[in-house]
């Protein structure tokens, strides 16, 4: 297991069109989350499954945005329509059970909308 | 107001000197509270976590947390050039919503 793993790494796309990101957890983990962070802030939270009920959205999450975890294993964020302020990192996060103790996040996506 | 507020940085220290790192968070309900290192470019890698009014050492690292206050600061010893880095403190309402502070940047002069 090498941990929470992210793909792809850098996405470039243009204004409009949709992009999907894919995040693997770490295997016995249950909880995988969704954090946002633009430059020079922390992470913001914007979603999480527990198995493959997403259990929570921010309101950060528009209607372009959205997110599965099919079977309880990898999850997707797929963004519709995409336009410049979504550019971002787009982080992957996952625990076991509670978040109590922290999570392991995943090496990020790099979005840039041009 | 923010829910967790650091000190703004840039914090340059010079090498072998102690780096201080201070936190703030508004809601007394918060139950732990993180200290995450991130380079530049790379995603957050956890260093401490404490829940427990006190201190916690780990290595060259100690957090310190005051519920009373709601106060967590961060204590780096020794600070080398590899602790250059964005400290984010972080904090956990429920048992699974983080909510970070926008970060200190700590520069490790040579």
């Amino acid at each position: 297991d090498t941990g929470v793993s992210q793909n792809p790494r850098h996405k470039i796309t243009k204004r409009g069109q949709n992009v999907t990101f894919r995040c693997d957890p770490i295997s016995e983990h249950n909880r995988l989350y969704w954090y946002r962070q633009t430059l020079g802030q922390g992470p913001e939270f914007l979603t999480y499954f527990q198995n493959e009920a997403q259990l929570e959205k921010s309101r950060l999450l528009s209607d372009r945005f959205s997110a599965e975890r099919p079977k309880g294993s990898f999850s997707t964020l797929e963004i519709q329509r995409t336009e410049q302020g979504d550019s971002a990192m787009y982080l992957c996060a996952s625990s076991f059970e509670s978040g109590l103790y922290g999570y392991t996040f995943g090496s990020g996506t790099r979005l840039t909308v041009v | 107001q923010k829910e967790v507020e650091q000190n703004s940085g840039p914090l340059s220290v010079p090498e072998g000197a102690i780096a201080s790192l201070n936190c703030t968070y508004s809601d007394r309900g918060s139950q732990s509270f993180f200290w995450y290192r991130q380079y530049s470019g790379k995603s957050p890698e956890l260093i401490m976590f404490i829940y427990s009014n006190g201190d916690k050492e780990d290595g060259r690292f100690t957090a310190q947390l005051n519920k009373a206050s709601q106060y967590v600061s961060l204590l780096i010893r020794d600070s080398q050039p590899s602790d250059s880095a964005t400290y984010l403190c972080a904090v956990i309402l429920n048992d699974y919503k983080l909510s970070f502070g926008a970060g200190t940047t700590v520069t490790v002069r040579a």
